[in-house]
């Protein structure tokens, strides 16, 4: 299936720990994203790539760090998680003019 | 910067009624706009895509209209059904990425 996918779909974590979230897509498209989802349910863009090159950083504590090997991954790295850090974190997909595709979502919840 | 609204926040109707969803966004120069469905702890379906240059897009009882002189879009769901109850979210493809409304939360009723 061609798709996005995020792994993994559910993490609990204690505050403190370091956590990764990774990203693939198959769709060919040239750039990569994190969306994070907070509990009012509002979406907001955290990193752009386009082709493994970052083109978008939002203000975003520097304990989120993201990784791309290749066009078709991208991880999320977390650093010193908080509590205010739980949310439902969204990796999504484009083509230039093409739309998006987004993944499953991850819950992350730190306890 | 680009802003987009959507009215009305919830909407709660009968089975088979026909019904809209408005979007507005403030900057007119957009890529292009689409609109995705959300059921609870769920993840983000696209429903559908209107590019910059088109005015609308069908698909099946889901059309959705684009303006942007104007900066608004609708869409339209025909013959509602229990099953179309979900968040609709509209979301605007500005400058290498999507600025969203805070969604309309649609409820039919059986």
């Amino acid at each position: 299936d061609t798709a996005v996918s995020q792994t993994p779909k559910y993490l609990v974590t204690q505050m403190g720990n370091d956590k990764s979230i990774k990203c693939e897509q198959n769709l060919g498209h040239d750039t990569m994203y994190w969306y994070k989802q907070d509990s009012k349910k509002f979406l907001k863009i955290m990193f752009s790539y386009n082709n493994k090159e970052l083109i978008i950083n939002e203000t975003v504590p520097n304990r989120f760090s993201p990784k791309s090997p290749d066009k078709a991954h991208l991880n999320l790295h977390i650093n010193s998680l908080e509590l205010g850090d739980s949310a439902v974190y969204f990796c999504a997909s484009s083509h230039l003019m093409g739309g998006y595709t987004f993944g499953s979502g991850t819950r992350l919840t730190v306890v | 910067k680009q802003e987009v609204t959507q009215i009305p926040a919830a909407l709660s109707v009968p089975e088979g009624e026909n019904l809209v969803l408005n979007c507005s966004f403030t900057d007119s120069a957009i890529y292009n706009l689409q609109w995705f469905r959300q059921d609870p702890g769920k993840g983000l379906t696209s429903l559908l895509l209107i590019q910059s240059s088109q005015r609308e897009q069908t698909s099946g009882r889901l059309n959705a209209s684009l303006d942007k002189s104007s900066g608004r879009s609708t869409l339209y769901i025909a013959a509602s059904q229990p099953g179309d109850s979900a968040t609709y979210l509209c979301a605007v493809d500005s400058n290498y990425q999507l600025i969203w409304g805070a969604g309309t939360k649609l409820i039919i009723k059986p």
